[in-house]
């Protein structure tokens, strides 16, 4: 079955822990990207990576790190969480660029908490 | 740069009913549109996708029109039921297709 996992789902955490939540496709998928959805707000992109090793900044990439070594794997890393990342995070893949048209899977998301 | 607005925010309807949520955009050169459903705990899933050259797209009771030149975008539901609800989020390219600007989504519950 063709899908986008995430771990963990759901986390509590406290400031200043540095946490990795992981995210694997199993599509064979080029391009992966990281969005976070605040109320209000909708999806911001957080991250994006056209290809292993290709990784480049979305509109909101402050305090967050990422990763592509391999191509199923896309790692969102928050170094030294604070209470404003306290958010939900989506993991997204497709073969092209978000925009081109190709079909987006999700991820199911992870709700973190920073206290 | 690109902003993109959902409106209602919410909407709360018996079933049976057509809906229209609308979706608008401050940049009309756009590649594409897509519209998305959102279940809690679920992700996102893709529902329709209308090209620059379309005017709209269907998908059985759903029915997704875009006026380039205004800025819109309406996705139509017809005969509305409770599986449908869910959070619809419009969506648009940016960044060199790199990335894509959502609204903030429509809140939709369908009692029985």
């Amino acid at each position: 079955e063709a899908q986008v996992t995430q771990n963990p789902r759901y986390l509590i955490t406290v400031t200043g822990k540095k946490l990795t939540v992981t995210c694997s496709q199993n599509m064979n998928h080029e391009y992966m990207s990281w969005y976070r959805q605040d109320p209000g707000l909708g999806l911001r992109q957080i991250y994006y990576s056209m290809n292993v090793e290709v990784t480049d900044k979305g509109d909101v990439p402050e305090g967050y790190k990422v990763s592509r070594k391999e191509k199923r794997n896309f790692p969102l890393i928050l170094e030294s969480p604070s209470p404003n990342q306290t958010s939900l995070y989506f993991c997204a893949s497709s073969f092209s660029g978000a925009g081109l048209g190709d079909t987006q899977y999700f991820g199911p998301g992870t709700r973190l908490t920073v206290l | 740069k690109q902003e993109v607005t959902q409106i209602p925010a919410a909407l709360s309807v018996p079933e049976g009913e057509n809906l229209v949520l609308n979706c608008s955009f401050t940049d009309s050169a756009i590649y594409n549109l897509q519209w998305f459903r959102q279940d809690p705990g679920k992700g996102l899933t893709s529902l329709l996708l209308i090209q620059s050259s379309q005017r709209e797209q269907t998908s059985g009771r759903l029915n997704a029109s875009l006026d380039k030149s205004s800025g819109r975008s309406t996705l139509y539901i017809a005969a509305s039921q409770p599986g449908d609800s869910a959070t619809y989020l419009c969506a648009v390219p940016a960044g060199g297709y790199n990335k894509l600007i959502f609204g903030a989504g429509t809140r939709l519950a369908v009692h029985p």
